[in-house]
């Protein structure tokens, strides 16, 4: 059973786009919702997260937008650059669960100069 | 600047041998996690330890056990390699009770022929 559904598997962007990858989830527990970038040949670093308290983070070009209710979250990735080429998880815990992250199952962004 | 160190960037084994993945980190972390990431399928919980010597099954634990002996090193073992083996894995840790604190190692890929 999945519990962190993440779509588009593979997104094709022009530089200086807006590049948006969306998750959705299923267990009202979850309470941190992390996004980690990975680039070839390295491991998943954490970029950006967001607790559901609020309905928007922002840190530079890259922001969440979280919508409790519907259960859903996304990452937008402003003015697109080469540089943001990786593959991006979407991940959610249950403070009172494990603290073990569920993933989704990645998607595998490149942006074309 | 924290660390989670995998011995090995590639390797390849015959298909029987036993196989053994290193995983170290200086952060003094008492959690520590290893993952396979394959294409489509993402990031896939193996094992994981909370503790020196104490280890958990996580989602996808068959053909595989672990040792912890010490805190900064959890080893990941592939008791008799098959084919449907072949992956990347990656090694994380975290600080207890945390969320935040999950780092990934660099991953190895092996290869089993």
């Amino acid at each position: 059973q999945q519990q962190v559904k993440q779509s588009p598997q593979s997104l094709i962007v022009q530089k200086g786009g807006i590049s948006i990858i969306n998750c959705a989830y299923e267990n009202t527990a979850f309470d941190y919702f992390p996004w980690y970038q990975q680039f070839p040949g390295k491991g998943p670093a954490l970029l950006i997260a967001i607790r559901p308290d609020v309905s928007e983070k922002k840190e530079g070009r890259f922001t969440i937008s979280f919508n409790k209710s519907a259960k859903q979250f996304s990452l937008h990735i402003m003015d697109s650059q080469p540089g943001d080429s990786a593959t991006y998880f979407c991940a959610a815990h249950a403070s009172g669960g494990s603290y073990i992250p569920t993933f989704g199952r990645g998607t595998s962004l490149i942006v074309h100069p | 600047d924290v660390k989670v160190t995998q011995s090995s960037r590639y390797l390849v084994k015959r298909t029987g041998e036993k196989v053994f993945l290193e995983c170290v980190q200086d952060m003094d972390h008492e959690n520590m996690f290893w993952y396979r990431q394959d294409p489509g399928l993402g990031l896939r919980l193996i094992y994981f330890s909370y503790d020196v010597k104490m280890k958990e099954k996580g989602d996808i634990p068959e053909g595989y056990s672990v040792s912890r002996e010490k805190k900064e090193r959890f080893s990941l073992i592939l008791e008799s390699a098959s084919t449907n083996q072949t992956s990347m894995y990656l090694c994380a840790s975290s600080p207890p009770g945390q969320y935040y604190g999950y780092t990934f190692g660099s991953g190895t890929r092996l290869t089993v022929v």
